[in-house]
């Protein structure tokens, strides 16, 4: 198995761009999870889809934050327009979500946004 | 107050040290409880699930207890490679009783084992 795929590794873009995350989740798990980390607030959770539906987007910071699952294989996680403050790592995650079950989670290896 | 609380550390021991590592979380209808470890500009990856009776992997002991919602991590015979931040995680269950996998992380404890 692959585990979670994450693109591109490294992005480096003047503030006001558009960015574009991307992750493919581990064949067969039902539920999706983007993440943020930074030196100051840790990992923090922005969004989580199960079955493609997106649960809770509490955790997005913004408007100029938004993720999309168009299917069961493909997610993304656009910010327009960027700025310094997003600077960070994302990640993103997947589990098979079942009632009952010890849901560990699997991480991609995580794009490292810098904006500039 | 935040859902789990970690003590951030940094702890610094000599090889072969034993180190404990102490997690509390606020909500009572928490159905899972995991560690993970999260080296240097690395993803985090699971380390051991916390189990009710408490579990031994190897070196590495946890224990849960949930009339204090306490959990706890045990590092023995300390290695240089165990130098890595320690998350505690723990999966809720919502006001439906459905998660869908969700899991809250503490902030970490960063560990560093030296020579």
């Amino acid at each position: 198995d692959a585990g979670v795929i994450q693109s591109p590794r490294h992005e480096v873009t003047e503030m006001g761009q558009e960015v574009t995350l991307r992750c493919k989740p581990i064949s067969g798990h039902n539920s999706l999870f983007w993440y943020r980390q930074t030196m100051m607030r840790g990992l923090e959770l922005l969004i989580y889809f199960n079955n493609n539906v997106p649960i809770d987007d509490s955790g997005m910071p913004e408007d100029r934050f938004s993720a999309k699952m168009p299917n069961a294989s493909f997610s993304t996680l656009k910010i327009q327009p960027s700025e310094p403050r997003d600077s960070a790592v994302y990640f993103c995650a997947s589990t098979l979500g079942l009632a009952g079950g010890m849901y560990e989670q699997y991480f991609g290896p995580g794009t490292r946004l810098t904006v500039t | 107050r935040k859902e789990v609380e970690q003590d951030p550390g940094p702890f610094n021991v000599p090889e072969g040290a034993t180190v404990a590592f102490n997690c509390t979380y606020s909500n009572s209808a928490s159905q899972s409880f995991f560690w993970y470890r999260q080296d240097c500009r690395k993803e985090p990856k699971l380390l051991m699930s916390v189990y009710s009776s408490g579990n031994e992997d190897g070196r590495f002991t946890a224990q849960l207890n949930r009339a204090s919602q306490y959990i706890s991590l045990l590092i023995r015979d300390s290695k240089l490679s165990d130098s890595a931040t320690y998350l505690c995680v723990v999966n809720f269950s919502n006001a439906g009783g459905t998660s869908y996998g969700k899991l809250t992380f503490g902030q970490g404890t960063i560990l560093t084992v030296h020579p």
